[in-house]
């Protein structure tokens, strides 16, 4: 029943490392959404897809590559993981007009 | 620049009180949705309550209400009769969608806690 699905919910790797997060809606949204929260709890938008389609990038560096095989997923990979990369990453989706987000749990990623 | 602005990093109220979280936000645009969320030490993100900037009549769920001022671009959120397990961040965020593409800009949040 679960609405934003993310997996890993905890990710703890190396520096240097690839890894991926995955992000998965049974809602039929036709947008989704990666958002960053930092240490100290700032959440800010890093990218945001609407079927399928690259709408947003916001300035994230290239080693974070979103893909969205169909529109009910918009997964992360992130290429040679730094400290700085810890956080807490957030999917979302959201349909249509409708303005109500629905996020995921979320994925705590810790780079040591 | 879009921007929300949470004057509040701490707030603390007392089990059955009432409390208000203030947030105030900057758009040139006339349409657009306010929102807070909560979220909870178990960090899930959970809207408690919205608002269409084009409705002057102010949102209400429950124990949550809000107090919209458009002129002031003002969006203050007010907790009745708080419970303990109203403990948690609370984000003002509304939706922009300056540059042609929508996106949800949050302030800094508010550490809401709820003493017995």
């Amino acid at each position: 029943d679960t609405a934003v699905s993310q997996t890993p919910k905890y990710l703890v790797t190396q520096m240097g490392n690839d890894k991926s997060i995955k992000c998965e809606q049974n809602l039929g949204h036709d947008t989704m959404y990666w958002y960053k929260q930092d240490s100290k709890k700032f959440l800010k938008i890093m990218f945001s897809y609407n079927n399928k389609e690259l709408i947003i990038n916001e300035t994230v560096p290239n080693r974070f590559s979103p893909k969205s095989p169909d529109k009910a997923h918009l997964n992360l990979h992130i290429n040679s993981l730094e400290l700085g990369d810890s956080a807490v990453y957030f999917c979302a989706s959201r349909h249509g007009t409708n303005y109500g987000y629905t996020f995921g749990s979320g994925t705590r990623l810790t780079v040591v | 620049a879009q921007t929300v602005t949470q004057s509040q990093p701490e707030m603390s109220v007392q089990e059955a009180e009432t409390v208000t979280l203030s947030c105030t936000y900057d758009t040139s645009e006339n349409n657009y949705y306010l929102f807070w969320y909560k979220q909870p030490p178990s960090r899930q993100m959970i809207l408690v309550i919205r608002q269409e900037a084009y409705k002057q009549q102010n949102a209400t769920e429950n124990r949550f209400s809000v107090n919209f001022q458009k002129a002031a671009k003002s969006f203050s959120l007010k907790i009745s009769d708080s419970q303990l397990g109203d403990t948690a961040m609370y984000f003002c965020a509304f939706v922009t969608t300056q540059g042609g593409s929508e996106k949800l800009v949050f302030g800094k949040g508010t550490k809401l806690t709820v003493n017995p």
